[in-house]
């Protein structure tokens, strides 16, 4: 099953608003990390967010961690049609033989209308 | 170039074939994997290594083998495909510790169509 869920399933903004994804997830990780894919393309890692920090910044880019609650965001801000794309969570789960493991949450497809 | 290649980028089988979709990388990653993705169920884990000589099962392994004979490359083989293996595969790998701040590299994919 997948670990991370995530909403909104997809998001339609104009160029130089923000938009806002949102990752829950259901146990213990090591980390969270977002990535980015192009239609057709691979997936591209964007950021990574440690289990013991609670923000992080890249850019354009800001990531928050609540690992009481189980969730993450990612906060692009002055979007861009270039930002058009599917952002998935992925969390690498803490401990033993998981180590490593990635498990991905099924995407939010965002749409950035210039 | 440095990163993970993969091949063929595309490939279509008959039910009941077998075939290998190969992954290469030149990082010196002690971690590879191979995921499937599919519409709405986002990336699924097949199989992953942590090493040469070292593999493990994923989310799905069933229809699905592989091997990690070297470092660099870390082949899937499909020993009979079905048609429930149509999917885009992708590839990844990353330095073991991740707490360095890496993310994965991921191949370009391939996608298979089984008919």
């Amino acid at each position: 099953s997948q670990q991370g869920e995530e909403d909104p399933q997809a998001l339609s903004i104009q160029e130089g608003e923000n938009a806002t994804m949102n990752c829950s997830y259901k146990t213990s990780i090591n980390n969270l990390q977002w990535y980015r894919q192009n239609s057709g393309r691979g997936l591209v890692h964007l950021i990574l967010i440690r289990s013991n920090e609670r923000e992080k910044h890249s850019g354009r880019l800001r990531v928050t961690l609540d690992t009481s609650k189980k969730s993450s965001s990612l906060l692009i801000t002055a979007s861009r049609a270039a930002d058009t794309a599917s952002y998935f969570c992925a969390t690498d789960e803490s401990g033993g033989t998981s180590y490593g493991k990635l498990t991905f949450g099924q995407g939010t497809i965002l749409t950035v209308h210039p | 170039n440095a990163g993970v290649t993969q091949t063929p980028k595309f490939q279509v089988l008959k039910t009941g074939q077998s075939m290998t979709l190969q992954c290469a990388q030149d990082m010196n990653h002690e971690y590879m994997s191979w995921y499937r993705q599919d519409p709405g169920m986002g990336l699924r884990l097949i199989h992953y290594s942590v090493g040469a000589g070292i593999t493990d099962q994923g989310e799905v392994p069933n229809g699905y083998n592989v091997s990690r004979s070297t470092t660099e490359d870390f082949p899937l083989r499909l020993l009979s495909a079905a048609p429930s293996q149509t999917s885009v595969y992708f590839c990844a790998s990353s330095y073991l510790r991740t707490l360095e701040n890496y993310g994965y590299t991921f191949g370009s994919g391939t996608r298979l169509t089984v008919v």
